[in-house]
């Protein structure tokens, strides 16, 4: 099975920064790569979808890339709404959650 | 609007079968194209994907769990069922349901609000 690899499990930033949390795939998932946003006491919500595609309503801010073993989900100009943990979840074969990264306020 | 709501006890006793119900609305899993997935979070942790139904009733387990889990879906009844033997207090979590769309890649576009499921004796 693939394991899915997210680094770094938390960070601090403050409003307006960028950011950048990568997502690392055990052997090739193509472009096979979605990312979610969870808030505390509340259900993920998809952000991304294969690896770069941006769900509708989701801001600009939000992009993604990568193919293969390596994605990335970069969030510019970050908001106070941002602050959340994130997983990256494979769908090349069956699923696969990255363990989660945390998006805290520095 | 696709909404979904998990269903099912709120503590189970270790050794017990867990089953877990998913009623649905706003699409069908007749229609092609269209999964259902069961997603579980203990708390304080990481998301753990458990198993998938296809409209065409192909199911998908996690490997680590293949042997406890079982996904069945009533397409009359709007529902998708997960059931799991042998819980052990590991399996506390918050149970959700989603479904799962493709446009290529399969993602989880709408999720329900989740069930928590205590394991205890």
């Amino acid at each position: 099975d693939i394991q899915m690899t997210q680094s770094p499990s938390s960070l601090s930033a403050s409003v307006g920064d960028r950011v950048t949390i990568t997502c690392r795939a055990s052997q090739s998932i193509s472009g096979y790569l979605n990312w979610y946003q969870q808030k505390p006491g509340k259900a993920p919500k998809v952000l991304i979808s294969a690896a770069s595609s941006l769900q509708s309503g989701v801001p600009s801010r939000f992009s993604g890339s990568g193919s293969g073993t390596d994605f990335t989900l970069t969030i510019s100009n970050l908001q106070p709404e941002d602050f959340a943990t994130y997983y990256c979840q494979q769908s090349h074969s069956t699923r696969t959650f990255g363990q989660g990264t945390k998006v805290e306020i520095k | 609007q696709i909404t979904l709501k998990e269903s099912g006890p709120t503590l189970v006793k270790p050794t017990q079968t867990l089953t877990l119900t998913c009623t649905f609305s706003g699409f069908s899993l007749s229609t092609a194209g269209v999964g259902v997935d069961w997603i579980r979070q203990p708390p304080g942790k990481a998301l753990e994907w458990l198993a998938l139904i296809y409209w065409d009733d192909d199911k998908r387990y996690s490997p680590s769990l293949k042997n406890r889990l079982t996904i069945t879906k009533d397409t009359s009844k709007n529902q998708v069922v997960l059931t799991m033997t042998n819980v052990d207090p590991v399996d506390t979590a918050t149970y959700y349901c989603a479904h799962s769309r493709s446009s290529g890649v399969w993602y989880l576009d709408s999720w329900g609000q989740g069930t928590l499921v205590t394991v205890s004796s």
